[in-house]
């Protein structure tokens, strides 16, 4: 089974400042990782994800995550905001064998000018 | 590649009524996913779908929830009767396991109101 934790459902940063999304994840199999952003109004979409090998992944609109096992970790990050990136931000973690993901709550990044 | 096709994207019906929501995801796409999103509950799977085959149904709330996939470019869920309770987003999403392990493309919702 695999479980989704997002640490925060809302988080605030000045335009220009770094973002840290956090994400914790349990799997009882080597998982498949994934960010995904959803603006207002629109379905999700993918960010970035993890499958296998270089676990520093890059995505997007300049976000990367880096895969931390021992942590069981995936935190999201962006080293400057911009006021595009405000939206909900959903992590969620897939079994390898499995076809459905299991997704976190969701945490609203805000960004203020 | 289109991408994932919802209709109607909104629709506002009263309560009792029979509602149908249609989905055509990308075309090679294996699996298919129903997801509701409020703002109580935030994003639930209902059902999915591996080749056209219901494989887990466990978050269809009730028995007036029913979803099905005659063929693999086209599936529709249906509220029979339906309730406020039911007002809600509904999202489908497919994916493939040969062109990306699991990742899902989202269409762009449906927001259904019941009055």
């Amino acid at each position: 089974a695999q479980s989704v934790t997002q640490l925060g459902s809302h988080v605030s940063v000045s335009e220009g400042a770094l973002v840290l999304l956090r994400c914790n994840y349990s799997s009882s199999v080597p998982p498949y990782l994934f960010w995904y952003v959803q603006y207002p109004n629109q379905g999700l979409q993918l960010l970035l994800k993890y499958t296998t090998g270089a676990t520093l992944v890059k995505g997007i609109n300049g976000f990367e995550a880096e895969f931390k096992k021992s942590e069981t970790s995936f935190h999201l990050t962006k080293p400057s905001a911009h006021m595009s990136d405000a939206a909900e931000y959903f992590c969620a973690v897939s079994a390898t064998n499995a076809g459905k993901s299991t997704f976190g709550d969701g945490t609203t990044l805000t960004v203020k000018p | 590649d289109a991408g994932v096709i919802q209709s109607p994207r909104h629709e506002v019906t009263e309560m009792g009524q029979e509602v149908t929501l249609r989905c055509k995801p990308i075309s090679g796409h294996d699996y298919l996913f129903w997801y509701r999103q409020t703002m109580m509950r935030g994003l639930e799977l209902l059902i999915y779908f591996n080749n056209n085959v219901p494989i887990d149904d466990s978050g269809m709330p009730e028995d007036r929830f029913s979803a099905k996939m005659p063929n693999a470019s086209f599936s529709t869920l249906k509220i029979q009767p339906s309730e406020p309770r039911d007002s809600a987003v509904y999202f489908c999403a497919s994916s493939s396991r040969d062109r990306g392990p699991h990742e899902q493309y989202f269409g762009p919702g449906t927001r259904l109101t019941v009055t």
